[in-house]
């Protein structure tokens, strides 16, 4: 498909395990973007990478959250030692920086459930 | 860091009616102001947006104004539709593709 896909769609894991959410953005885009969304409220700002690097991490809550993207396409959020408060739907974006202008796609997101 | 704000957290409007939704930003870095709708377990997707050098922006029955010196934006939407009933966010980020901020949103609801 065309858009933005994320694997796995759920997740159930028990408290204190280690977890790998993956996100492939769209063919070409140079930016990707995570985000984490609670019920209720709106995207909370993770960290975004353009090409391999992470431009800005500054919205990972802690060092059990990692992320990765190696050849500048698919990215891995990790979290590790899972509590109960990272159950959340985490969503991926990707953008082709392009003149300034660019859009944002959404992938349809990981819900992840810490039991 | 950025801050948005929005409101109201929710909205009922009857079919045929308009539905304004207001924010407020902190940082006068912020320079692009994207509107996201999200129907319930779908995706969030792009409505409009809306750059610093302009104050208003029109598509269809959509319209965005933006106060850079207040530091508030607008979404109007006229003639609403049952279609149109979502979550409605708006955002904040420097450039457009900068890390966007999002407001906690605005419930829609419209009344046939």
């Amino acid at each position: 498909g065309a858009g933005v896909s994320q694997t796995p769609s759920n997740k159930v894991t028990e408290k204190g395990k280690y977890v790998e959410l993956r996100c492939d953005p769209i063919s070409g885009h140079t930016a990707l973007y995570w985000y984490r969304q609670s019920l209720g409220q709106g995207p909370e700002f993770l960290i975004y990478f353009q090409g391999t690097g992470a431009a800005d991490d500054s919205g990972l809550p802690n060092d059990r959250f990692f992320a990765v993207r190696p050849e500048g396409s698919v990215s891995t959020l990790k979290i590790q030692r899972t509590e109960r408060g990272d159950s959340a739907v985490y969503l991926c974006a990707s953008s082709l920086v392009e003149g300034g202008v660019t859009e944002a796609f959404f992938g349809q997101g990981t819900r992840l459930t810490v039991v | 860091g950025e801050n948005v704000e929005q409101h109201p957290s929710t909205l009922s409007v009857q079919e045929g009616d308009s539905a304004v939704i207001k924010c407020t930003y902190s940082d006068s870095a912020s320079n692009y102001f994207p509107w996201y709708k999200q129907e319930l377990g779908k995706r969030p997707q792009l409505i409009i947006d809306i750059r610093s050098n302009v104050g208003e922006k029109k598509d269809q029955r959509i319209a965005v104004t933006l106060n850079k010196t207040a530091k508030h934006f607008s979404l109007h939407i006229t003639e609403t539709q049952p279609e149109d009933s979502a979550v409605y966010f708006c955002a904040a980020s420097e450039t457009s593709y900068d890390k966007v901020i999002f407001g906690p949103g605005t419930s829609l609801s419209v009344i046939p």
